[in-house]
């Protein structure tokens, strides 16, 4: 049960677009579509940003797209804005019926 | 509106015993399954625990397994940690969330507030 890995820290300016990767393996990743991004600003609950690589819950905004390609997952925010400044997690179904989660992005935004 | 509230959290000493709680509201508590994920202070979020919607299957992080018990009441709409033999690495705010599945797509679409653990001498 390995934790997926995540870059620790990313960057951007208002407006920019920054891409926050999630390699897992072939058990986890690399086999489901089950694969989330939660977004946690500090202090609060994580809230679910994608679900299923690529689909976002009603509320969240498009600026915010998923991706998988083999054993990595991606996060995609576009436009970004002073609001978006938080810690994104992935996490991903497992073979052995878990969840595993990536060990956290921060994102800061300039 | 849909609410998940933990409760139970606090401080305890190691090798001790800890039972946290989960009430539901505002959906359908026996058709969803339900886990417990821990985030350490300063730390990222690591998943403990899942349960059937019916309590017929469960499943552990292998840091907890053979310590911590999830169960569920769904006459009570509430989800619970049986947490024993802690150590100091339990330290954590504990989430719950539910386990939407529809047509074979699933993820854990709401989660709790969180309760803080603490396990100290």
């Amino acid at each position: 049960q390995s934790a997926l890995t995540q870059p620790p820290s990313v960057s951007g300016s208002p407006g920019q677009s920054v891409t926050i990767s999630c390699t897992g393996t072939s058990s986890d990743v690399g086999s489901y579509n089950r694969v989330s991004w939660y977004q946690q600003p500090p202090g609060t609950a994580p809230k679910l940003m994608i679900y299923e690589v690529t689909n976002r819950p009603s509320g969240v905004p498009d600026r915010f797209s998923g991706s998988k390609s083999g054993n990595t997952a991606s996060l995609t925010i576009s436009g970004l804005q002073a609001e978006d400044e938080a810690d994104y997690y992935c996490s991903s179904y497992t073979s052995t019926s878990t969840l595993v989660f990536g060990g956290g992005t921060k994102l800061t935004v300039l | 509106q849909v609410q998940l509230v933990e409760s139970g959290g606090g401080v305890v000493q190691p090798g001790r015993s800890l039972r946290l709680s989960c009430a539901a509201s505002g959906f359908t508590f026996s058709s969803y399954g339900m886990h417990w994920v821990r985030q350490a202070p300063g730390k990222g979020l690591e998943w403990v625990a899942v349960i059937w919607y019916d309590g017929s299957d469960k499943y552990y992080a292998d840091s907890v397994k053979g310590r911590f018990t999830i169960s569920r009441d769904n006459s009570k709409n509430t989800l619970y940690l049986q947490m024993n033999s802690l150590r100091a690495e339990d330290t954590a705010v504990y989430y719950c969330a539910s386990w939407r599945c529809t047509n074979g797509v699933c993820y854990l679409d709401y989660w709790g507030q969180g309760t803080r653990v603490t396990v100290s001498s």
